[in-house]
């Protein structure tokens, strides 16, 4: 199983960029990384997955170097909408093995 | 598109009382999970269904946990007899079958035990 390790708070002024890195240097050739977002009193929320290099949707950026040993949330401009806990969790997403494994996550909270 | 269903929203017992959640997952999702969610910490899972089936139960406290998804739709998860670090909230998600990310959650139920 691929232990995660991310900050457990961090805190930002509204406006900036926000990169929250998660480490996980037993991650397996067919493990993929996924972030999750949650609110208070709400379930988690899908944000992004990769595999490698960076992927990019609507929401989020995700940076994984080549030894994928680690990767980085990167979030655009935040608000004060996006203060919310963020778990990174890594699973082989060919099988479904350990994508099920939340750690304790990442507390951002946007400042005004 | 509804999303993952969930009831009670709130409920307070005491303990060595029995309780009982309800999940109602999105039309076509054949796999259900019910993850617990104590204060601070991430969701734990407690059991994986698919369809009417336990895919993963190795996490549920079979001694006073249980849960069952007889018509492979709904499913209840029951809690008897309550202890108090049973606190928590008990979360369902449901995903299509082979999907390996990207769940969805519901809102869940707040269980404080007192």
């Amino acid at each position: 199983l691929a232990k995660t390790t991310q900050p457990i708070s961090m805190d930002s002024y509204e406006g900036q960029e926000v990169n929250i890195t998660c480490s996980h240097n037993n991650i397996a050739t067919n493990d993929y990384i996924t972030w999750y977002q949650q609110f208070p009193s709400q379930g988690p929320r899908f944000i992004i997955q990769g595999y490698k290099t960076k992927v990019t949707n609507e929401v989020a950026s995700l940076f994984i170097p080549a030894d994928r040993k680690s990767s980085t949330l990167s979030l655009p401009r935040v608000s004060l909408s996006d203060t919310a806990v963020y778990y990174c969790l890594v699973g082989d997403s060919q099988t479904g093995a350990n994508n099920l494994f939340f750690g304790t996550g990442t507390r951002l909270t946007v400042i005004p | 598109e509804a999303g993952v269903a969930q009831s009670p929203r709130y409920k307070i017992i005491e303990k060595r009382q029995s309780v009982a959640f309800w999940c109602n997952p999105i039309s076509g999702h054949a796999t259900l999970y019910w993850y617990q969610q104590i204060l601070g910490q991430g969701p734990k899972l407690l059991i994986q269904f698919q369809n009417n089936g336990v895919v993963d139960d190795s996490q549920l406290p079979k001694d006073r946990f249980s849960a069952e998804r007889l018509k492979g739709v709904d499913s209840t998860l029951k809690i008897q007899p309550a202890k108090l670090e049973d606190s928590a909230v008990y979360l369902c998600a449901s995903s299509f079958i082979g999907q390996y990310y990207g769940y969805t959650f519901g809102s869940g139920t707040r269980l404080t035990v007192v």
